[in-house]
């Protein structure tokens, strides 16, 4: 099991600049969960979907954020125009069925805006 | 009321210490509890489910406590690796399955 898969690991952009953050959920799973996590702020929830339908986006911060679920096995977080105040830590999780199920989180997306 | 609030640390502990964690939550329609474990500059990973008859996994025992609305983490014999933040998660079942993760508490232990 590859575990949830994020991509890119590290991302440094200019403020104004488009950000797309990547996540392959675990095969199987059918709900994907998109967070951001600030020392600030902790882990908060963004986005989340189940059987690629959002079911709660009421975490977006702003009409900047959007997020995209096209199948089972694909999920992006775009960013535009990326401002400083976004840079954190962006995690992806999946889980089979949220009820009962843990959640698996991939390694996390640093995104540094200057 | 947050949703889920925890103990707000840091736990500053003794190697062989035992220490325990309370995380309380609002929802008494709650229905699955988990508590996970952050290390520094890593993802949350599971560490443990809370059952209602509680359960123990090695040095930790979980206990969760419906009628008061807590959940309980306790490690016993502390190890420098049990360095980390743990994060109470607690399920509701609203008009969907929400994932609520509390804010975390911050454990040292100290050689």
């Amino acid at each position: 099991d590859a575990g949830v898969i994020q991509s890119p690991r590290h991302e440094v952009t200019e403020m104004g600049q488009e950000v797309t953050l990547r996540c392959k959920p675990i095969s199987g799973h059918n709900s994907l969960f998109w967070y951001r996590q600030t020392m600030m702020r902790g882990l908060e929830l963004l986005i989340y979907f189940n059987n690629n339908v959002p079911i709660d986006d009421s975490g977006m911060p702003e009409d900047r954020f959007s997020a995209k679920m096209p199948n089972a096995s694909f999920s992006t977080l775009k960013i535009q125009p990326s401002e400083p105040r976004d840079s954190a830590v962006y995690f992806c999780a999946s889980s089979l069925i949220p009820q009962a199920s843990p959640l698996h989180f991939g390694n996390g997306t640093r995104l540094t805006v200057t | 009321r947050k949703e889920v609030e925890q103990d707000p640390g840091p736990f500053n502990v003794p190697e062989g210490a035992t220490v325990a964690f309370n995380c309380t939550y609002s929802n008494s329609a709650s229905q699955s509890f988990f508590w996970y474990r952050q290390d520094c500059r890593k993802e949350p990973k599971l560490l443990m489910s809370v059952y209602s008859s509680g359960n123990e996994d090695g040095r930790f025992t979980a206990q969760l406590n419906r009628a008061s609305q807590y959940i309980s983490l306790l490690i016993r014999d502390s190890k420098l690796s049990d360095s980390a933040t743990y994060l109470c998660v607690v399920n509701e079942k609203t008009s969907y399955d929400k994932v609520i993760f509390g804010p975390g508490t911050s454990l040292s232990v100290i050689p």
